[in-house]
């Protein structure tokens, strides 16, 4: 059962517009999540984390915001630049690194 | 050069072959993993090590053996391989101690079970 759920396989957004990329998760023991980026032919990279305790990290363009009682992170990127367009992957953990699920990944195209 | 190398990176074989894909990394991190990664099911973790003398299954780990051989090098192998192994495989490293430590992936292998 995935109990991390990106149920948007794409998205397209135009440059220097805002994206924002969805995700679900059931299991109320995580309580660390982490988005990663990965290009093709190449493995993912970290972007940014949260934790449980928060309800909002930012860093530079991106942000990620947490609804716990909705079990629900979002990402946000403004504004948005072609060299953005990647898979993003989100990843919720528990108490342990060695825990962490992922969702299916969502396909973010920024239009020049 | 690359942190987390991954050999090979593309290798096609027929059913009922053994396949060993290797893992390094020059990042001195205690922990590392291997993971799948399928079409519409996201990176599902195989097995992990958090050092060389502790090795855990993962979520699928079912076909699936590991060796950690030191520190810096994780080796995942495929007794028999079957076409349904057939997926994009990495390998991540992240340092131990705390909990929530970001990993760092390899650049992946491309698995074809024929």
């Amino acid at each position: 059962d995935q109990q991390v759920k990106q149920n948007s396989p794409s998205l397209s957004v135009q440059e220097g517009r805002i994206s924002i990329l969805n995700c679900d998760y059931t299991n109320s023991m995580f309580d660390y999540f982490l988005w990663y980026k990965k290009y093709p032919a190449e493995g993912p990279t970290f972007l940014i984390s949260i934790s449980s305790i928060k309800d909002k990290n930012e860093d530079g363009r991106f942000t990620v915001f947490l609804n716990k009682s909705a079990k629900h992170l979002s990402l946000h990127i403004v504004p948005s630049q072609p060299g953005d367009s990647a898979v993003y992957f989100c990843a919720a953990s528990g108490d342990n690194n060695n825990d962490m699920r992922f969702g299916a990944g969502t396909r973010l195209t920024v239009k020049p | 050069d690359a942190d987390v190398t991954q050999t090979p990176r593309n290798r096609i074989t027929k059913t009922g072959k053994r396949i060993m894909l290797e893992c390094s990394q020059t990042k001195g991190h205690d922990r590392m993993y291997w993971y799948r990664q399928d079409p519409g099911l996201g990176l599902r973790l195989i097995y992990y090590s958090f050092d060389v003398k502790d090795i855990n299954k993962g979520e699928i780990s079912d076909g699936y053996s590991v060796s950690r051989q030191a520190q810096a090098k994780f080796s995942l192998s495929l007794e028999s391989a079957i076409p349904n192994q057939t997926a994009l495989y990495f390998c991540a490293t992240s340092p131990g101690g705390l909990s929530y430590n970001e990993q760092f992936f390899g650049p992946g292998t491309r698995l074809t079970v024929l």
